[in-house]
C-alpha cells in the first residue's frame, strides 16, 4: 500500500496568513492526488484535483503544486471560513489511501 | 442534483454483521463506480473500497483493513449500493460515507457503533 504522510499534523494561523501543507507518498504516484476540505460536521470537499487543479467554483487563494511523491496545497491568504482540517488522498494505486490530516487553527 | 443518502447504522456487538444501504439519485448508477469512506470519531478519513461501474464489470477494492470481512455489493435497478459488513471489529466504529468520489459526491454518513 501506498503510504501518505501529512505535515503538519495541525498548525495554528491567522487571517492573511499564507498556510502550506505537504503530503509525501511512499512512492511515485506521478500527479494523482487530490486535496479536500472538511469543515466541522460537514462531508469533506475537493479543492484540487490532479495535484494542482483548482475545482471549478474554488477560490484562486488555494493552490496545489508537485509530482512524483512530494506535494504541497497552500492558502495564499487565509480566511476565516478556511479554518478546517485538509487531507490528502492518492488515487494512483489501490488501495486509495488519504494522508493523516493537518488541522488548521485560529492562532 | 446527484444524492447519496445512507442508511443501516446502528450498533452492533463485536463479532456481528451489518448491512449499510445508499440509495443513488440524479445518476444512472450503472455508468459510476462508487466507493465508501469512513471516519471514526475524531479521527481522518479512511477509504474503504470501491464498486466500479458496468463498464468495468463491477469489479470490487478494498482496504486491506477490511478486505475479506466487507463486501460492497450494487443493485442498479434499486439505484443502491451496499456495504456487507462481517465480523464487525471495535476498531470499524464510525461514521460509514457513500462516495462518487471521481464526482466529489458524498452522503452525509451513516454512524456504525461496534461495541460490547
Amino acid at each position: 500500500d501506498i503510504q501518505m504522510t501529512q505535515s503538519p499534523s495541525a498548525m495554528s494561523a491567522s487571517i492573511g496568513d499564507r498556510v502550506s501543507i505537504t503530503c509525501r507518498a511512499s512512492q511515485d504516484i506521478s500527479n494523482n492526488l487530490a486535496w479536500y476540505q472538511q469543515r466541522p460536521g460537514k462531508v469533506p470537499k475537493r479543492l484540487i484535483y490532479d495535484a494542482s487543479n483548482l475545482e471549478s467554483g474554488v477560490p484562486a487563494r488555494f493552490s496545489g503544486s508537485g509530482s512524483g511523491a512530494e506535494f504541497t496545497f497552500t492558502i495564499s491568504s487565509l480566511q476565516p471560513e478556511d479554518f478546517a482540517t485538509y487531507y490528502c488522498l492518492q488515487h494512483k494505486i489501490y488501495p486509495r489511501t488519504f494522508g493523516q490530516g493537518t488541522k488548521v487553527e485560529v492562532k | 442534483e446527484v444524492q447519496l443518502v445512507e442508511s443501516g447504522g446502528g450498533l452492533v456487538q463485536p463479532g456481528g454483521s451489518l448491512r449499510l444501504s445508499c440509495v443513488v439519485s440524479g445518476i444512472t448508477l450503472s455508468d459510476h463506480s462508487m466507493d465508501w469512506v469512513r471516519q471514526a470519531p475524531g479521527k481522518g478519513l479512511e477509504w474503504v473500497g470501491r464498486s466500479r461501474n458496468r463498464a468495468e464489470s463491477y469489479s470490487t477494492e478494498y482496504a486491506a483493513s477490511v478486505k475479506g470481512r466487507f463486501i460492497i455489493s450494487r443493485d442498479d435497478s434499486r439505484n443502491s449500493l451496499y456495504l456487507q459488513m462481517n465480523n464487525l471489529k471495535i476498531e470499524d466504529t464510525a461514521v460509514y460515507h457513500c462516495v462518487g468520489l471521481i464526482m466529489d459526491v458524498w452522503g452525509k454518513g451513516a454512524t456504525v457503533t461496534v461495541s460490547s
